[in-house]
């Protein structure tokens, strides 16, 4: 089975500081990973995804996240936070030998403070 | 044009009721889910069917039942409303391969008073 950890269920940092939200996974079998963004009372929205090519991703808004198969990590990054990134993460993982439906984290609000 | 669309985004209904939620894809998608977001914003897949087929079933109460009339539609309907059953429930669709996207609706928020 997998399954996905998300450290912080809060985490608060400043417009223009540099964002981190941690991730770790759980698959016997090579996983493929996702983050997901929820702006209030909106549904998830794809911020990027892992699927076995590069190493690091890039996805919209600035965002990228790197897979490091030696820590089973998925770490979300941004360079420079904007007021416009708070919303609710989440990571997920999937694989192709389990169900087609992702598992999610527990999720990261994130809050931009100005 | 909406991807993934749900109807109603707000229900409020009392205990003991009936309601159903509707929704389409226009992606083209051969897999439809349904997922339910608690309060403390923890997301759990519920039902999935794959060109019209039940594929997951989780452990969800009786109450709770799928339907898929095509590819393109999947309802929850829902029946005896009970408190806890209050969530946000999201369509979702996919095509294909597990590195695919899933794409997901706006969620439709239902309060049972």
């Amino acid at each position: 089975a997998q399954s996905v950890t998300q450290l912080g269920s809060h985490v608060s940092v400043s417009e223009g500081a540099l964002v981190l939200l941690r991730c770790n996974y759980s698959s016997s079998v090579p996983p493929y990973l996702f983050w997901y963004v929820q702006y209030p009372n909106q549904g998830l929205q794809l911020l990027l995804k892992y699927t076995s090519a590069a190493t690091l991703v890039k996805g919209i808004n600035g965002f990228e996240a790197e897979f490091k198969k030696s820590e089973t990590s998925f770490h979300l990054t941004k360079p420079s936070a904007h007021m416009s990134d708070a919303a609710e993460y989440f990571c997920a993982v999937r694989t192709n030998t389990g169900r087609r439906a992702l598992t999610f984290g527990s999720g990261t609000r994130l809050q931009v403070q100005p | 044009d909406t991807a993934v669309s749900q109807t109603p985004k707000y229900l409020v209904t009392q205990m003991g009721n009936d309601k159903s939620i509707k929704c389409e894809q226009n992606l083209g998608h051969d897999t439809m889910y349904w997922y339910k977001q608690d309060s403390k914003k923890f997301l759990k897949i519920m039902f999935s069917y794959n060109n019209k087929e039940l594929i997951i079933n989780e452990t969800v109460p009786n109450r709770f039942s799928p339907k898929s009339p095509d590819k393109a539609h999947l309802n929850l309907h829902i029946n005896s409303l009970e408190l806890g059953d209050s969530a946000v429930y999201f369509c979702a669709s996919s095509q294909g391969g597990f590195g695919n996207t899933i794409y997901f609706g706006e969620g439709s928020w239902l309060t049972v008073v």
